[in-house]
């Protein structure tokens, strides 16, 4: 079965200074992964996914993640925080079957950005 | 945003009683999920459906049923809350071939 390691249960960053979530998978195949946002009573947003290609992948405000296929892991990265980037970050392996995606989670790691 | 919808968006219920949470999608996916929440967990599924009344378990299922009688409506029941069942509850939908799940905005469930 597939599972999903973060680490870190919570950060804290200086604004403006640089973030690296980390994340660990563990899958017998390719795996598709996930980083999802959840900001406080809100559900999640997606920040940026993986399934192929070029294993450095682009996602919305300004985050970054690499695939490491000899290190199964799949960190997050931003170069500068926001104070709006507070909030809690889910790492997620996705299988696609007949049905459909479905998604095991790391446990998150809570995000605060001292200003 | 996807069109989701999940009603109630809280409630507290009494142990042994039981609860239907429902999730309403716009958007015409084929496949939706019941997750729940917990700290330290992180996010569970506890069931999913792959079509109209074709449904199957996820990871976290005993205590819990599912029903999908139209392609819009999934329905998670209770059918005896117990404390352990406090939770937040996500709904979330898929479609052919989809890698991204679009989540709802949650049902926080607290059962005294």
């Amino acid at each position: 079965a597939q599972s999903v390691t973060q680490p870190d249960i919570h950060i804290t960053v200086s604004e403006g200074a640089s973030l690296e979530l980390r994340c660990n998978y563990s899958y017998g195949a390719t795996p598709y992964l996930f980083w999802y946002v959840q900001s406080p009573g809100q559900g999640l947003q997606l920040l940026l996914k993986y399934f192929s290609g070029d294993t450095l992948v682009q996602g919305i405000k300004g985050f970054e993640a690499e695939f490491k296929r000899s290190q199964s892991s799949f960190n997050l990265r931003k170069p500068s925080v926001h104070w709006s980037d507070a909030a809690e970050y889910f790492c997620a392996v996705g299988i696609l079957t007949g049905g459909g995606n479905k998604l095991t989670f790391g446990t998150g790691t809570q995000l605060k950005v001292e200003l | 945003d996807a069109g989701i919808t999940q009603s109630p968006r809280h409630k507290v219920t009494e142990t042994g009683t039981p609860v239907t949470l429902r999730c309403h999608q716009t958007e015409n996916h084929r496949y939706m999920y019941w997750y729940r929440q917990d700290p330290g967990h992180g996010l569970r599924l506890i069931h999913y459906s792959y079509g109209v009344k074709d449904t199957d378990k996820g990871e976290v299922s005993d205590g819990y049923s599912v029903s999908r009688s139209k392609t819009e409506d999934f329905l998670l029941t209770l059918e005896s809350a117990t404390s352990s069942q406090t939770s937040v509850y996500f709904c979330a939908i898929s479609d052919e071939g989809d890698t991204e799940a679009f989540f709802g905005q949650g049902t926080r469930l607290t059962v005294v």
